[in-house]
């Protein structure tokens, strides 16, 4: 596609259900990446992959968080047991290469009740 | 280990000056400047390598001082498109891993 992009754009839950939030990254882009961030700050790295191998999860809040990008290109994050603390807008970046320009898509804002 | 920007705020008029910056208590391998407009996902500016380069286009430019662990983005003649928040992120060891600063939100006003 043209830019990455992400869905649900918004995704209303309650807490302590599950949510599959997707990305998908611009075509042939090696590197993909999952952030999160509140309003007015800047984005908190949560995890990325190469190609269907995810390289660093460090930034995982708590083993809640789980990624997946099984055939190199879309990917999955999931939050299982939602909670409150969880709301957050969630980020996805793609570059073409490890180390290259992150190109951002317009998030999936979650919102936990 | 959140890389902190300078100023956290900053007013201009049109075609005035303003310079953001970063800087980092970790030695830096790379440097990545974002601008990010409200309700809208950062748009990359660009990057700086370890080797103290300095980059630029059109009237926004940037410096990266290695030694110092610090980066500075420079925004010469403002335009009104320039208002928004500025995100450094840094790399500590080319590991992909982004780290990105406090941010720097800018106003133009005409």
């Amino acid at each position: 596609g043209a830019g990455v992009s992400q869905s649900p754009r918004y995704k209303v839950t309650k807490r302590g259900q599950d949510v599959a939030l997707r990305c998908d990254p611009i075509s042939g882009h090696v590197s993909l990446y999952w952030y999160r961030q509140a309003l007015g700050q800047g984005p908190e790295f949560l995890t990325y992959f190469n190609y269907e191998a995810q390289q660093d999860k460090s930034g995982l809040p708590n083993d809640r968080f789980s990624a997946e990008r099984p055939e190199g290109s879309i990917s999955t994050l999931t939050i299982q047991r939602t909670e409150q603390r969880d709301s957050a807008m969630y980020r996805c970046a793609s570059s073409l290469n490890s180390g290259e320009t992150q190109y951002f898509g317009p998030g999936t804002r979650l919102l936990v009740l | 280990q959140q890389p902190v920007q300078s100023p956290q705020a900053v007013i201009l008029r049109e075609g005035e000056d303003a310079v953001i910056n970063c800087s980092s208590s970790k030695a830096l391998y790379s440097v990545h400047w974002y601008r990010q407009k409200h309700g809208e996902a950062p748009v990359f500016l660009m990057i700086l390598l370890k080797g103290g380069e300095q980059k630029g286009h059109d009237k926004i430019s940037a410096s990266f001082n290695e030694k110092k662990q610090q980066s500075s983005l420079y925004l010469t003649a403002s335009q009104l498109s320039y208002s928004g928040t500025y995100f450094c992120g840094t790399d500590v060891s080319n590991t992909d891993k982004l780290i990105f600063g406090t941010g720097t939100r800018l106003q133009v006003f005409p």
